[in-house]
């Protein structure tokens, strides 16, 4: 079974841009949940998805924002990008909201000039 | 608020040793936890649960303890490889939260 899939891997944007970043979950999982990895704050929750509506959110700013679709992938939008936001972006699934086990996605590396 | 933290940040082994990676939580509610692995360009692999009904647990090579008096989590990994090298993480999971709280990391290296 394929694992999470990221799309892109890498991007570079500037300060004031917008990025939407994917995420596959593995088949037949319902779940998605984003985080943000970075040096100083280590790995921090976004928020999960579970059919297509927002289960959970962590303490990010508006400017974060997502999605899910019928077929379970999910999208991550962040607007007006500013510095501070270059970080790994990872996204994790799992079968459902009752399963603890959530496996990652090797992320998108976000860079913001 | 709820935090999980790791002892010591880095830590560094003789290939062939044995590792202890230890892990401390605030969350009384958690009720299930994870440890991950993390090698440098890649996302979190999951390595090994337990519940907070269990004591020990037992995987390949690895061994999680769980000490729910002290709230302490250790993740003890036998005859380690080169291959080991990686940051691992603890997390905490509590069906109050519905979400993971990741310690910041320690990262392994192994000596030759």
């Amino acid at each position: 079974k394929a694992g999470v899939t990221q799309t892109p891997r890498y991007l570079i944007k500037t300060r004031g841009q917008q990025v939407t970043l994917s995420c596959s979950p593995i088949s037949g999982h319902r779940s998605v949940s984003w985080y943000q990895q970075t040096p100083g704050q280590g790995l921090q929750f976004l928020f999960e998805y579970f059919s297509e509506t927002q289960r959970n959110k962590g303490n990010f700013p508006g400017r974060f924002s997502g999605r899910q679709f019928s077929n379970s992938r999910s999208e991550m939008n962040v607007s007006t990008l500013e510095l501070g936001d270059s970080a790994l972006y990872l996204c994790a699934s799992r079968l459902g909201t009752s399963q603890e086990t959530q496996y990652f996605g090797p992320g998108t590396r976000l860079l913001v000039l | 608020g709820e935090s999980v933290g790791l002892h010591l940040p880095t830590l560094s082994v003789q290939e062939g040793d044995n590792s202890i990676i230890n892990c401390a939580y605030s969350n009384s509610a958690s009720d299930y936890f994870i440890w991950y692995k993390q090698e440098s360009g890649k996302g979190p692999q999951f390595i090994i649960d337990i519940r907070s009904n269990m004591d020990k647990r037992q995987g390949q090579r690895v061994t999680v303890l769980l000490n729910k008096t002290v709230k302490h989590l250790s993740l003890q990994i036998a005859a380690t490889q080169p291959g080991d090298s990686a940051v691992y993480f603890c997390a905490d999971y509590s069906q109050g939260a519905q979400k993971l709280v990741f310690g910041q990391g320690t990262r392994l290296t192994i000596n030759p």
